[in-house]
């Protein structure tokens, strides 16, 4: 059972456009949302997270967006660029206890020059 | 601070032997996680342990795993008479903040160590 999807492998942008990556949650216990990004031969590095208590969160070229009723979350990047792309997983906790992170299958994100 | 260290990077394998893979938590950080990706697939957690203790092992399968962070050295993952579906990358991330109390709080990755299993 997949308590966390990301629907899309793959994803590929133009350079200066807007990269939308999704992901759907089905346990409503979730309330901590967290975005990794990784590279190839790398770890998987915390880009940005966000509460249930909020619907969205900025951090420069970086925000996410939090839908409770819908279970989604999407990632926004604008603009993209080159140095984006990379493998970026959705991951959810219950109260954000590190052990309790439940990691997407990612998405893979291609943004051209 | 060199972030968390993973070893070996690479881990080949034949059916039946032992894996033992090997992590050094960021300096200060005495909490250590470990969390497996099989092919296609995002990570799984496998087991949260302190110093001396293991404090979630949930995730670890119940036979042939098993983990360990001693009080001296890097956090060990023993993998007992591997099979081919142990093949996977296997991660080791840490933090400095208790987690189960804390509210706020992130994990740092390692680069990983790619076990295949021949």
């Amino acid at each position: 059972d997949q308590q966390v999807k990301q629907n899309s492998p793959s994803l590929s942008v133009q350079e200066g456009r807007i990269s939308i990556l999704n992901c759907d949650y089905t346990n409503s216990m979730f309330d901590y949302f967290l975005w990794y990004k990784k590279y190839p031969a790398e770890g998987p590095t915390f880009l940005i997270s966000i509460s249930s208590i909020k619907d969205k969160n900025e951090d420069g070229r970086f925000t996410v967006f939090l839908n409770k009723s819908a279970k989604h979350l999407s990632l926004h990047i604008v603009p993209s660029q080159p140095g984006d792309s990379a493998v970026y997983f959705c991951a959810a906790s219950v109260g954000n206890a590190g052990n309790m992170l439940t990691f997407g299958g990612g998405t893979r994100l291609m943004v051209k020059p | 601070n060199a972030g968390v260290m993973q070893n070996p990077r690479h881990l080949v394998r034949r059916r039946g032997q032992e894996a033992r893979l090997r992590c050094s938590p960021m300096k200060g950080h005495s909490h250590v996680y470990w969390y497996r990706q099989l092919p296609e697939e995002g990570l799984k957690f496998m087991v949260y342990l302190q110093k001396e203790n293991i404090i979630d092992e949930s995730g670890m399968p119940k036979e042939r795993f098993s983990a360990e962070f001693p009080k001296e050295g890097p956090s060990i993952l023993r993998i007992q008479q591997v099979v081919r579906g142990d093949s996977a990358a296997y991660f080791c991330a840490s933090s400095q903040v208790d987690v189960l109390i804390s509210g706020a709080n992130v994990l740092t990755f390692g680069a990983g160590s790619r076990l295949t299993v021949l």
